[in-house]
């Protein structure tokens, strides 16, 4: 089953935060968040294992609640770069490599 | 050439035509998988080589024919398509031993069916 996003989409100033979310419906290890450009392929950003710390890339941050199967994204003084569509997928084991994605949250931020 | 590559990038074709995608990495994974992107709806798994043996088919209908005939390559092999199977075709690859690896994309073929 596939998780669930949210919000759908997400209008931002440069500057200003935001933050996405990851549902599912089963225990996972490991959840997966990529950016998608248009035009463009996904592009990794993080994984969050079950059991592991926050993570960071740049301003762009995640954590995982394991006992709520939720991770959420959090996008600090937004830039123009940040947008783009942003993805969670969702693994339910250690050696998962098979994921199930979310419908993805669409991001722009305007300057 | 490093990382992911797909050709071809767009793809118009008729019910009735034969065609075929192309997928290559260049990281040394060994795990490949095909998606089927439409607007709005999550990314579809379509099919899983790990090692090149097929290990997940989820249920794609049988005009849509995978190959894989090493580590490095992978095709879609398409025949007799419906228009609503009109998407963006995602190829990927990743490590498939241990603890979960990324997957890293192509920049996918844009297939339109008329």
């Amino acid at each position: 089953q596939q998780p669930v996003q949210s919000p759908q989409a997400v209008i931002l100033r440069e500057g200003e935060d935001a933050v996405i979310n990851c549902s599912s419906s089963k225990a996972l290890y490991s959840v997966h968040w990529y950016r998608q450009k248009h035009g463009e392929a996904p592009v990794f950003l993080m994984i969050l294992l079950k059991g592991g710390e926050q993570k960071g890339h740049e301003k762009i941050s995640a954590s995982f609640n394991e006992k709520k199967q939720q991770s959420s994204l959090y996008l600090t003084a937004s830039q123009l770069s940040y947008s783009g569509t942003y993805f969670c997928g969702t693994g339910e084991e250690w050696g998962d490599y098979k994921l199930s994605f979310g419908a993805g949250t669409t991001v722009t931020v305007r300057a | 050439e490093t990382g992911v590559t797909q050709t071809p990038r767009h793809l118009v074709m008729g019910m009735t035509n034969k065609k075929s995608l192309k997928c290559e990495q260049h990281l040394g994974h060994n795990a490949m998988y095909w998606y089927k992107q439409s607007a709005k709806k999550p990314l579809e798994l379509m099919f899983v080589y790990s090692l090149e043996e097929r290990v997940e088919n989820n249920s794609v209908p049988s005009r849509f024919s995978p190959e894989c005939p090493n580590s490095s390559h992978l095709f879609l092999h398409l025949h007799t398509l419906q228009p609503e199977d009109s998407a963006l075709y995602l190829c990927a690859s990743s490590q498939n031993r241990g603890p979960p690896y990324e997957q890293y994309f192509g920049p996918g073929t844009r297939l339109t069916v008329t």
